[in-house]
């Protein structure tokens, strides 16, 4: 079955570093999604992604965030200079279709952590 | 905006006992509704979805019936079992078109002792 996959599965650095979280989204999805689960907190959306633009972003997707899709399979997220409370697990997510009932797939997770 | 409350955890039970995870939301027009399950080192999974006023979802046992005179989704299974011990998340899609987020509730982390 497919499914989306998440690089890497721990991230390490230091506060000021830039970070690239990557996934690979399932090949026929055409929406791409960030979320994050600061711990003990819920899962917060960051960001949706389609037509190789965003199509909708959270108030904390300020502009330390940056997404991307540089090729045909990958999907990364970027944190331009990272601060101790983006430690947190990032999931990625995908769908084939938009809208209400359409499923999201989600990844694993990378949990960064910010130190 | 849009927002999910759940019942806080963690909930413990034996195996074959009956599980209830309270939901309720608060969002305009119709979302749909999900609940998702996350196992220990794992990602999210959906477990089940309902997309109308009334709909039942279901899989693997679990069931959740959409009411929306009471804005809630409660998650149910009838006998547990030991596997089942995972994070339980209740979300919503709201009813708008293109790229629609996710909004979850808090999770609910439940243990099933044998």
């Amino acid at each position: 079955e497919p499914e989306v996959t998440q690089t890497p599965s721990h991230q390490v650095t230091q506060m000021g570093q830039e970070v690239i979280l990557r996934c690979v989204p399932i090949s026929n999805h055409l929406y791409f999604y960030w979320y994050r689960q600061i711990l003990g907190q819920k899962v917060e959306f960051l960001v949706s992604f389609y037509n190789n633009e965003i199509s909708e972003k959270s108030e904390i997707f300020d502009d330390q965030f940056s997404v991307e899709r540089p090729d045909g399979s990958n999907f990364t997220l970027k944190i331009r200079s990272t601060k101790l409370e983006d430690s947190a697990m990032y999931f990625c997510a995908s769908s084939r279709l938009a809208g209400g009932p359409n499923e999201q797939y989600f990844g694993p997770g990378t949990r960064l952590t910010v130190t | 905006g849009d927002s999910v409350t759940q019942m806080e955890g963690p909930v413990t039970l034996s195996e074959e006992a009956f599980l209830t995870i309270n939901c309720t939301y608060t969002a305009t027009g119709y979302p749909s509704l999900f609940w998702y399950v996350q196992y220990p080192g794992e990602g999210l999974q959906l477990l089940l979805k309902a997309t109308k006023a009334d709909d039942k979802g279901s899989n693997k046992g679990f069931e959740a019936t959409y009411r929306k005179e009471t804005t809630s989704f409660h998650l149910e299974k009838g006998s547990v079992q030991v596997s089942d011990s995972a994070v339980y998340f209740c979300a919503l899609s709201g009813s708008q078109a293109a790229g629609n987020k996710l909004t979850f509730g808090g999770g609910t982390r439940v243990l099933v002792k044998p």
